[in-house]
């Protein structure tokens, strides 16, 4: 079974509009952490935000927001008030453990923000 | 910037070769990762090196070894290439639950 699963290839938002990109995860494990990471087309990973398993609310970074439902295993990121500049690959990633060493990651989404 | 640096940013090779690709990570952080990015894929982890020593590795040969150094250098050697390793390699060195990754080196190998 995929570790991580993003099931949206593309996505298309308005400028300013508010935007979900989905994941759902499957792990035994009941210490992970989630995370999701920006990858414009120059090929760096940029982290965006984190959400651990043990994690009572949900993880916020500016315009970025994580909404994190454990039993349904999900873990979608909410970009609110899209820019331009957001349009880019986004992945989705667990670490299993509180010191797991490898990350998995999905097969991400490509959003595309239009003005 | 996530202080972590990558070299060369691209390189061909042909099949049969060797390649050794770098990086460079930030003082204090005592892990390296490296990963591969197929095209149109997310990244696939290869291993991970910490205090200089192998810890962990994922679904690839021996012919994919590593080094880190203490001055929190590493490298990636691969040998023997085949066309499917053709990918972007990204290297990310972090603390705990932080990885922060290099922008990567894209490999062709013809």
């Amino acid at each position: 079974a995929q570790k991580i699963t993003q099931t949206q290839p593309g996505m298309f938002v308005q400028e300013k509009e508010a935007v979900t990109l989905d994941c759902t995860y499957d792990t035994s494990d009941p210490s992970y952490g989630l995370f999701w990471y920006k990858q414009p087309s120059s090929g760096e990973m940029i982290f965006l935000i984190y959400q651990g398993s043990y994690d009572q609310q949900n993880a916020t970074e500016g315009r970025y927001s994580l909404n994190f439902q454990k039993a349904r295993k999900s873990a979608n990121l909410v970009i609110s008030a899209s820019q331009l500049g957001d349009s880019a690959m986004y992945f989705c990633a667990m670490r299993e453990g509180r010191t797991g060493n490898q990350f998995y990651f999905g097969t991400g989404t490509s959003l595309t923000v239009i003005p | 910037e996530t202080g972590v640096t990558q070299s060369p940013t691209h390189l061909i090779k042909t099949r049969g070769q060797q390649v050794t690709l770098r990086c460079s990570s930030q003082s204090g952080h005592n892990t390296v990762s490296w990963y591969q990015q197929a095209l149109g894929q997310g990244p696939q982890f290869i291993f991970q090196y910490y205090r200089e020593e192998e810890n962990g590795r994922g679904n690839f040969p021996p012919r994919f070894s590593g080094l880190q150094f203490p001055n929190y250098s590493s490298e990636l050697n691969v040998n023997a290439l085949e066309l499917d390793d053709s990918a972007l390699y990204l290297c990310a060195s972090g603390i705990y639950n932080e990885q922060f990754f290099g922008p990567g080196t894209r490999l062709t190998v013809l």
